[in-house]
């Protein structure tokens, strides 16, 4: 079954302690991205890779890293969280040629850091 | 940065009744793409848009894209309560660049 898999779904947290959110995708996409979705403010890019060690920001990237060592994952990592990142986080990848095909997003990731 | 704006924020109908939410780019799309997320969902791909002035529809959905490609639209006739939730399009700009709008969130009054 094509899917895109993100884990943990549910993490609560301290601020300043160090955390990653994963997310594979079995489809060969060579186009991943993550996305946060906060009330009011619809999904915003955080980070995307167009391929294997390929990645660019998006519209919110200060206080994440990203890698793409390998086409499948595409892991987000927040290296001192902060309240201000509490939120829904979604990863979704692609085929993209030249244009953007129809985003395949994981099931979200519910961070809260107090 | 560009942005995609979508209106409205919210909309709540009686069953039946119908339902369209707008979304407009400051610059020119190579496609649109509209998504749905049901409540505690992820956003589900509905429908891409190419071509300028292209109209597709799926059962009671119309999605409409303009002739400039600037904006777009989607039309649900007769609400059903399975059509609750969040209606996202999102802009192709181009240089790798898709950007959502704030989304629209459908409530149905059954």
């Amino acid at each position: 079954e094509a899917q895109v898999t993100q884990n943990p779904r549910y993490l609560i947290t301290v601020t300043g302690k160090k955390l990653t959110v994963t997310c594979s995708q079995n489809m060969n996409h060579e186009y991943m991205s993550w996305y946060r979705q906060d009330p009011g403010l619809g999904l915003r890019q955080i980070y995307y890779s167009m391929n294997v060690e390929v990645t660019d920001k998006g519209d919110v990237p200060e206080g994440y890293k990203v890698s793409r060592k390998e086409k499948r994952n595409f892991p987000l990592i927040l290296e001192s969280p902060s309240p201000n990142q509490t939120s829904l986080y979604f990863c979704a990848s692609a085929v993209w040629q030249g244009a953007s095909g129809e985003l395949f997003f994981g099931e979200g990731s519910r961070l809260t850091v107090l | 940065g560009q942005q995609v704006m979508q209106i409205p924020q919210y909309q709540h109908v009686q069953e039946g009744e119908d339902f369209t939410t707008y979304c407009n780019s400051s610059t020119t799309l190579s496609n649109i793409q509209w998504y749905k997320q049901r409540p505690g969902g992820h956003p589900v791909f509905l429908i891409q848009l190419v071509k300028s002035g292209e109209v597709k529809k799926q059962k009671r959905l119309t999605f409409q894209f303009g002739e400039a490609k600037k904006n777009s639209s989607l039309h649900i006739t007769a609400t059903q309560t399975t059509d609750v939730g969040t209606y996202f399009c999102a802009g192709d700009q181009g240089a790798q660049k898709l950007v959502f709008g704030q989304g629209t969130r459908l409530t149905i009054n059954p």
